[in-house]
Parts: structure tokens; C-alpha cells; sequence
């Protein structure tokens, strides 16, 4: 099976601009969650959906909002974006089992620079 | 609140020296705990988890609820086994908290 793939990889914005973050997930798999992962904090809790329904949210501004497709396909967005937004954003997805077992698959992430 | 605590940043030790790499969490209840591993240019995956208690890659993880804690030790560390290593507990909404993960170095 393939991965967890995520996309754009690396991407460099100004403050204030908005970006978008693709998630694909391993074929099957119908929750996908996001954290954003930075040096100091470790990774953080972003969201997760399952069946295109927010099913968990962390403690984050609403500048940050993803959404599901049928196909659990996932995006997230930020808007208004900030310095402090700059960090890797990595999303997991998980089956049924997972889900149980607590096993997450996560993507490589996709770096984003905020100048 | 529930939370998962690692007090070290940087682990290092020698090729052959025993390895424990901290972990504490704060959670009411039964508590499921995981640790997950990133080793250079690789995704984040999961090592092992406290249900089943299992050894992987002659790491182990026992569950102390008294001191509440979830410790990854291994008796003699290889070079192979540098990376950084999160602890992780299962909340009571079933997402995984993730602590802020230690990095391990082995030196030769």
C-alpha cells in the first residue's frame, strides 16, 4: 500500500497570506488527523476527521481549519498567517484497528516558512 | 488535564550503555501509552505500545501507574538506535497527545 502522502513538501509564504496543505491517506483509511510539529512544542494536536465530520479539535486560533472529502482525502488551511505559524505540519491516518491499537501513519510532512 | 511530560531534550550515551528516555503523563483513568520514533529522514512511526507489551528492537516500556510514568529503556544502546522519540498517550476522546520528545545519541 502507498503511504501517507502529503503535499505541497515545502513552502515559503509572507505574514498575512493563507496556505492550503494536502493530505492523502493510505487507501482505506478513513481518519486523518493533523499536528504541526515544531522544535520547541514537540507535535501539537491540530484536528481530526473521520467520514468528513470533525470528530476531535485542539487548542488552536480558528485561522487554522481543515476539512475531509469522500474520499478522506483531507486539507487543511491558514489563514492570516503568522511567524510563529512556521513548523512542520504532519498528518496521520488510521483505520479501524488503528484507531483501537492507537497506531497512527504519518505522512513526511510538509514544511512550511513563514517570512 | 491530560498531559505527557518528557523532562529530557537530549539523551546521550555510548554504543553498549543502558538507555532510559523519560516519560510522564497526567491522565484520570486507565491510561493507553505509546512511544513513536523518527529516525533521520523518516516518518514519524510507532515503536511500541504499553497493551502489548512487547519488546521491539530490545526496547522496552513498562506502564508504573503509581509514579505515572511510561519509561523506554534498553540495556545496550546500538548507533542505529539515535533518533527522536515521543511519548504518547490515547485521550479520552481517542486522539494521541504527544509529549515534546527526546532526542537520543549514540555515540560510538
Amino acid at each position: 500500500k502507498a503511504g501517507v502522502t502529503q503535499t505541497p513538501r515545502y513552502l515559503i509564504k509572507t505574514r498575512g497570506q493563507q496556505v492550503t496543505l494536502s493530505c492523502s491517506p493510505i487507501s482505506g483509511h478513513r481518519s486523518v488527523s493533523w499536528y504541526q510539529q515544531t522544535p520547541g512544542q514537540g507535535l501539537q494536536f491540530l484536528f481530526e476527521y473521520f467520514s468528513e465530520t470533525q470528530r476531535n479539535k485542539g487548542n488552536f486560533p480558528g485561522r487554522f481549519s481543515g476539512r475531509q472529502f469522500s474520499n478522506s482525502r483531507s486539507e487543511m488551511n491558514v489563514s492570516t498567517l503568522e511567524l510563529g505559524d512556521s513548523a512542520l505540519y504532519l498528518c496521520a491516518s488510521t483505520g479501524i484497528t488503528g484507531a483501537r491499537s492507537g497506531e497512527l501513519f504519518f505522512g513526511e510532512g510538509s514544511r512550511l516558512t513563514v517570512l | 488535564a491530560q498531559r505527557v511530560t518528557q523532562p529530557e531534550k537530549l539523551l546521550s550515551v555510548f554504543k553498549g550503555a543502558p538507555v532510559e528516555l523519560k516519560c510522564n503523563y497526567s491522565y484520570s483513568g486507565s491510561p493507553e501509552l505509546f512511544w513513536y520514533v523518527q529516525y533521520s529522514r523518516q516518518r514519524l512511526q510507532l515503536l511500541l505500545r504499553h497493551i502489548s507489551r512487547e519488546s521491539i528492537k530490545g526496547f522496552t516500556a513498562d506502564l508504573n501507574k503509581g509514579e505515572t510514568s511510561f519509561h523506554l529503556k534498553k540495556p545496550f544502546a546500538q548507533e542505529e538506535d539515535s533518533a527522536m522519540y515521543y511519548c504518547a498517550l490515547k485521550s479520552n476522546t481517542d486522539k494521541l497527545i504527544f509529549g515534546t520528545g527526546t532526542r537520543l545519541q549514540v555515540f560510538p
